[in-house]
């Protein structure tokens, strides 16, 4: 059964920082695209990162660009989202999620249960 | 102000057939790519509905069907249940961006 379960939320102040991470079960990462989605309280969702199954390619949304990395660590098949300068409006519900492998247009064939990131002074 | 624009709501009784619309531009639907849908129950994690356009996954009832022409796409539901009350996503890939999007979600009441 593919199982992502997320971890690394909380409170943070602007500017800081915080390390997602989503432990992944059921199937191997480096055979999937795997992407990071949040969705802001009461908001629709928003695609923020994804990188390739091979783990050369990672792309990012606009929003986050220069302060958050994606990465990931096969050998504990574990994603995992760096977020630094953080601002007000990244607050929200941060979903691990995998990419399905039968269409051409990217798709989410699994979603973790999210963890909250709340940035506030 | 999502790059694909859904209506905020949409409300049916049971029994009854509803469409959400998902409208995109040339450089999402128009330059060829697909739309994808998601319910999100409420308190829950968005679930994959229709990929691909027209597709199902495994296990989600043929009452849902998804379709696209051109710059827009729809998500129809047929013989509405109480249980289908929930959030719906569409979601695609934008060349001008190269990033995927989503539209703003439609919450859908069943009256």
């Amino acid at each position: 059964e593919v199982q992502l379960l997320e971890s690394g939320g909380g409170l943070v102040q602007p500017g800081g920082s915080l390390r997602l991470s989503c432990a992944a079960s059921g199937f191997t990462l480096s055979n999937y695209a795997m992407s990071w989605v949040r969705q802001a309280p009461g908001k629709g969702l928003e695609w923020v990162s994804a990188i390739s199954g091979s783990g050369y390619n990672t792309w990012y949304a606009d929003s986050v660009k220069g302060r958050f990395t994606i990465s990931r660590d096969t050998s504990k098949n574990t994603l995992h989202l760096q977020m630094n300068s953080l601002r007000a409006e990244d607050t929200a519900l941060y979903y691990c999620a995998r990419e399905g492998l039968v269409a051409t247009t990217p798709n989410i064939d699994y979603w973790g249960q999210g963890t909250l990131v709340t940035v506030s002074p | 102000q999502s790059v694909l624009t859904q209506p905020p709501s949409v409300s049916g009784a049971p029994g009854q057939r509803v469409t959400i619309s998902c409208t995109g531009s040339s450089s999402n639907f128009g330059a060829g790519y697909d739309v994808n849908w998601y319910q999100q129950l409420p308190g829950t994690a968005p679930k994959l509905l229709i990929y691909a356009n027209t597709n199902r996954p495994s296990g989600v009832p043929d009452r849902f069907s998804g379709s696209k022409s051109g710059t827009s796409a729809s998500l129809a539901i047929t013989g509405l249940q109480a249980e289908d009350e929930a959030d719906y996503h569409c979601q695609s890939f934008d060349s001008s961006l190269s990033a995927w999007v989503f539209g703003g979600g439609t919450k859908l009441t069943v009256l």
